[in-house]
């Protein structure tokens, strides 16, 4: 089956210029993360859908980053405008249960985001 | 925050057992111990989780002890990709969200 897949890999932008990243989750999975992993430490979730729905995006800086999840399957993260510390890799992940014990994630490729 | 307490880093010599612990001495009943790992340059990836019982899969094994305060997991032989940073998170069974704390970094040397 295929895989969580994210574009673009790699972004390079300027601080206080705009950038969107795209994850396209495993077919069928109803939830859909995104994460932030700096350098150095572990991922950090940012928001979580349920179909598309928001679930959790109480660490989502609001302020410079929104998300959207059209129909409940593709979603798109972007940030605007963006700051030095926002340089990190993003990960979306998806998994297919909701509320149940089990559920692994499935975690793409990510996008390591370069801000200067 | 992560509820977990695992060493920075460990060595294995490859083909032999590496053995990777964790604390979690305040997990509450109803958590469950998640293990996942990320090899450099790509997304975390699933290993095994349990309850209160040991288990084992293709790729390892955990062994929860008996007051659930602490895990191990075991890859049984370890290769030179088995390389990569394992993080073990405690998880509520009613939430999907992952906290992950800095990990274990795994280095198998041939």
């Amino acid at each position: 089956e295929a895989g969580v897949a994210q574009s673009p890999r790699y972004k390079i932008i300027e601080k206080r210029q705009s950038v969107a990243f795209w994850c396209n989750p495993i077919s069928g999975h109803a939830t859909l993360y995104w994460y932030q992993q700096i350098l150095g430490q572990g991922p950090k979730l940012l928001i979580q859908f349920q179909n598309n729905g928001v679930v959790d995006d109480s660490q989502l800086p609001k302020d410079r980053f929104s998300a959207e999840r059209l129909k409940g399957v593709d979603s798109t993260l972007k940030i605007q405008p963006a700051k030095l510390e926002d340089s990190a890799v993003y990960l979306c992940a998806s998994s297919f249960y909701y509320r149940q014990g089990a559920g692994e994630q499935y975690f793409g490729p990510g996008t390591r985001l370069t801000v200067t | 925050d992560a509820k977990t307490t695992q060493p920075p880093s460990m060595d294995c010599a490859e083909g032999r057992a590496a053995n990777l612990p964790c604390n979690h001495s305040t997990i509450s009943g109803n958590e469950y111990v998640y293990w996942y790992r990320q090899i450099h340059s790509q997304g975390p990836q699933y290993i095994i989780h349990g309850l209160k019982n040991n288990e084992t899969n293709e790729m390892a094994s955990l062994i929860i002890t008996e007051d659930r305060k602490s895990s191990t997991l075991i890859l049984p032989h370890a290769t030179l990709r088995d390389t990569a940073v394992y993080y073990c998170i405690v998880r509520d069974e009613g939430f999907q969200k992952l906290v992950f704390g800095t990990g274990t970094r795994l280095l198998v040397s041939p």
